[in-house]
């Protein structure tokens, strides 16, 4: 069956610190990789993307995800946390089990906190 | 550009009453989705519409119907709602083309349904 794990519920880090949000998955094929970051009472918003190319992925608000096909992991990185950055951060999959639609298997949410 | 439109925002419901939770897109999208989000489980798949005039279910749909009214509209109907439907839904469309990459989805900001 095919996955996404988000091993840790919450971290935190101190603001000027790098961070870093793990996520493994399990797919056959290969995989289009997402991180969605929600904000409090708000729906997510997309932050980056892998579908191929660069194992390093570049996205909005300074944050950039690893790519490493052997260990099967996508980890959300930051050089340096803001006090912004303090949000619910969900890793996601594109779905390529055939469906009439492109579907997205969500993990369950790292929850980033960021201390000044 | 609205995006993804979801009413109401927060809804109370009585155990047994039923209601309608509307979602609309401006972007032309032909596929359309609702989720629920519950605290520890991320976001699971309700139904989805590959396009108007189609729908499946996803990995919950006990519980509940859809309507694709037309390409914008994706509409989320609780006959008979009950506590365990306490949660947070949400509404997302994409554009699958073939030949063409697939970007993921767009969100709308949620609705926060009690049960009680």
């Amino acid at each position: 069956a095919q996955s996404v794990a988000q091993p840790e519920d919450q971290v935190n880090v101190a603001e000027g610190n790098p961070l870093t949000v793990k996520c493994t998955y399990s797919v056959s094929g290969n995989p289009y990789l997402f991180w969605y970051v929600q904000y409090p009472n708000r729906g997510l918003q997309f932050l980056l993307k892998y579908i191929t190319g660069d194992n390093l992925v570049k996205g909005s608000y300074g944050f950039e995800a690893e790519f490493n096909k052997s260990q099967t992991s996508f980890h959300l990185k930051k050089p340096s946390a803001l006090v912004s950055d303090s949000a619910l951060y969900f890793c996601a999959v594109r779905d390529t089990e055939y469906s009439s639609a492109s579907k997205i298997i969500f993990g369950s949410g790292t929850r980033l906190s960021i201390r000044p | 550009n609205a995006g993804v439109t979801q009413t109401p925002k927060f809804q109370v419901l009585k155990t047994g009453q039923s209601m309608t939770l509307q979602c609309a897109q401006d972007m032309n999208h032909n596929s359309m989705y609702w989720y629920r989000q519950d605290p520890g489980m991320g976001l699971r798949l309700i139904y989805y519409s590959a396009s108007e005039g189609t729908t499946d279910k996803g990995e919950v749909p006990n519980g509940y119907n859809v309507s694709r009214l037309n390409k914008r509209e994706f509409s989320l109907r609780l006959e008979s709602a009950a506590p365990s439907q306490t949660s947070v839904y949400f509404c997302a469309s994409s554009e699958s083309r073939q030949g063409s990459p697939w970007y993921g989805y767009t969100f709308g900001s949620g609705t926060r349904l009690t049960v009680v």
